[in-house]
Parts: structure tokens; sequence; C-alpha cells
């Protein structure tokens, strides 16, 4: 089936620890997206990248890396430099970014500090 | 920062009546989505709306976009159970125009069966 897969579902990071959120879709979409949403809130935008190789900041990208190696992958690393990761995050891919872009979801991973 | 202001934050409702939730924005938009979010789940895109259209339909859904006051409202008729859910609206705005989407905060729908 078609669709996005976000891994894994739940994830815990010790202090200081680096984690990897893997994200991949096999919609052939060109455009992929990652979100953050802290418990009762809105979504906020950590990095997006509308072709491989090629990816921008969002509204909050500090503490946060991503790469585009693959048009299918848009893995995001929370580094140690995010003083408060733990949230729900969300990965999104849509076929471009031009108008009347829709956005498609995975079902999110969450990540507590511990 | 957040474009989108949902309202109200929470609407709790009895099975049968009709929810609606308002969104306002700040930006000239091309167009304007609204997004359900089950608990824990991802979004899902319930129906978009562009900047020179005034009214949309999608089943029970009913959209309306005033641009002169930069605001949008959804609504759900006959509710049910089954509609609860978090309801989301989502801007395209003209500078950034389809590189990305920003979401407002948000409106819990609970609907009591």
């Amino acid at each position: 089936d078609g669709g996005i897969t976000q891994s894994p579902k739940y994830l815990f990071r010790k202090e200081g620890q680096n984690v990897t959120l893997s994200c991949e879709q096999n919609l052939n979409h060109d455009a992929m997206y990652w979100y953050r949403q802290d418990p009762g809130q809105g979504l906020r935008l950590i990095y997006y990248s509308q072709i491989v190789n090629d990816f921008q900041k969002g509204d909050i990208a500090e503490g946060y890396s991503v790469s585009r190696e693959k048009k299918e992958s848009f893995p995001l690393t929370v580094t140690s430099a995010q003083k408060n990761p733990t949230a729900f995050y969300l990965c999104a891919s849509s076929p471009s970014g031009g108008p009347e872009n829709t956005i498609y979801f995975g079902e999110g991973s969450w990540l507590t500090v511990v | 920062s957040q474009q989108g202001e949902e309202d109200p934050q929470a609407l709790s409702i009895q099975e049968g009546e009709n929810a609606t939730m308002n969104c306002s924005y700040k930006t000239s938009i091309n167009n304007l989505q609204w997004y359900r979010q089950n608990s824990g789940r991802g979004l899902v895109h319930l129906i978009l709306i562009r900047s020179n259209e005034r009214e949309k339909h999608s089943g029970r859904l009913r959209v309306t976009l005033d641009t002169s006051k930069k605001s949008s409202s959804l609504l759900i008729t006959a509710s049910r159970a089954a509609d609860t859910a978090s309801y989301f609206c989502a801007t395209d705005g003209v500078e950034t125009s389809g590189s990305r989407l920003t979401f407002g905060e948000g409106t819990q729908l609970t609907v009591n069966p």
C-alpha cells in the first residue's frame, strides 16, 4: 500500500544523545516535511525539502538536522542541542511544492527524554 | 510563526448536532485547508478552498472563506461520535506559495453519543 512510514513509533532519548527518526514514502512525492507537535498544540514546521539533495529550515530548526539523499527518505536527527525534544513528530509529503499543495502525513513518532 | 488561529479551542456537542469551528489568519493566502487528527495519529486532509472561492461542500462538511476578514469556518452537520477529533486549518501563504503550509492550534471536537 502507498503511504508514509515513520519509525519508531516510540523512542526514548537520554540526555546528551542524538536520535534519528526515520521517514519513508512510496508515493513518489517530491516534497517532504517534518513537523513537531506538543500536547494540545498545533504543528510547527522543523524542516522541509522540495527536491532531493535540497532542504530548507522551517520555523523551529535549531537543534535538528535532516538529509534528503533519496526521494523517498527524509530522516530527522534530534541532536543534543535541542533542549526540550519531548514531543510528537510528524513526517509528511506532498506531490510538489506548488499551489493547492495537499499534504499527506505519517502516523507520527513519540520522542521522550528520560 | 503560527498563521492560523482556531476558535474555539474545544467544543463538546451531542450526536446529531452541528459543529462549527472558525479559523483566522494574518497574511494573504493562495488557499486554506482543513485537516483532521485523531488522538495520537497523523493528520488527514479534509478539504481545500481557494482564495477566490467563498464556499465549498464535501459530504457533511461545509467550508466558508472570507478573505476580507481573513477568516474561514468549518461546519460539520449531523455530527457523529466518530467525528471526535482535533481539527486544524492550514494556510498556503502567497509569499511561500505552495512550498509550505502553516497550521493553526486546532479545535478539539468531542461528540457525545
